[in-house]
């Protein structure tokens, strides 16, 4: 059975300071790792698609890298703001049908 | 162009109902999967379509059903309602299946069995 771990599982975060979490996966028969934000009260939202090993990937203040040989993906968040607050969820896809299988989360909550 | 919509938003139904959830993808997005997430868990897939064909199915039981339509849009539906169903059920659509193509959520509905 597949798993996607993520940890931690909350983490809370002062405005200003940068912080990182971890997305673990299955190092073998490797397709892509997506990672995805899901603010409160809206709908999960594609942050990266990542492919290739030792990838590294930005969009403004966040960025991920991949590791897939090891089975792990950090996303970082680089002076962090309240509008940062969501949870951040990776997914990995489990075959080439592309059935994602996803990790609990990470709850980041920006204290201000 | 118009994002991923689901109708109704909310539902509440009691125990053996059964509920029928729609999904209307980004136009030109042929393929729709559904997930259902709870408190603690992550989203859980129930099942994908790509031109009117399901692709593959999660590991829920036969109550939960689906199909899509020559336009793309789909439909959920779950049978003998239990109280272990209220849940948020998300639907997702892309263009094409892939491993590498992201996906884009609805905004849910919201089901509560009581």
């Amino acid at each position: 059975i597949l798993n996607v771990e993520q940890s931690p599982q909350s983490l809370h975060v002062q405005e200003g300071d940068s912080t990182n979490f971890t997305c673990s996966f299955p190092s073998s028969n490797f397709y892509a790792l997506h990672w995805y934000r899901w603010e409160t009260a809206k709908s999960p939202e594609a942050l990266f698609v990542m492919t290739l090993n030792g990838d590294e990937k930005k969009k403004g203040r966040i960025s991920a890298t991949l590791n897939t040989k090891e089975g792990y993906s950090y996303l970082y968040i680089k002076g962090s703001q309240p509008e940062d607050s969501a949870t951040y969820l990776c997914a990995f896809p489990m075959d080439s049908n592309y059935q994602l299988i996803w990790g609990a989360g990470t709850k980041l909550i920006i204290k201000p | 162009k118009a994002g991923v919509t689901q109708t109704p938003r909310y539902l509440i139904k009691t125990r053996g109902q059964q509920v029928t959830l729609s999904c209307s993808p980004i136009s030109g997005h042929r393929s729709v999967s559904w997930y259902q997430q709870t408190p603690g868990q992550g989203l859980q897939f129930l099942f994908e379509y790509f031109s009117e064909t399901q692709r593959n199915k999660g590991n829920f039981p036969g109550r939960f059903s689906g199909r899509q339509f020559s336009n793309s849009r789909s439909e959920m539906n779950v049978s003998t309602l239990e109280l272990g169903d209220s849940a948020l059920y998300l639907c997702a659509s892309t263009q094409n299946p892939s491993s590498y193509n992201e996906q884009f959520f609805g905004p849910g509905t919201r089901l509560t069995v009581l």
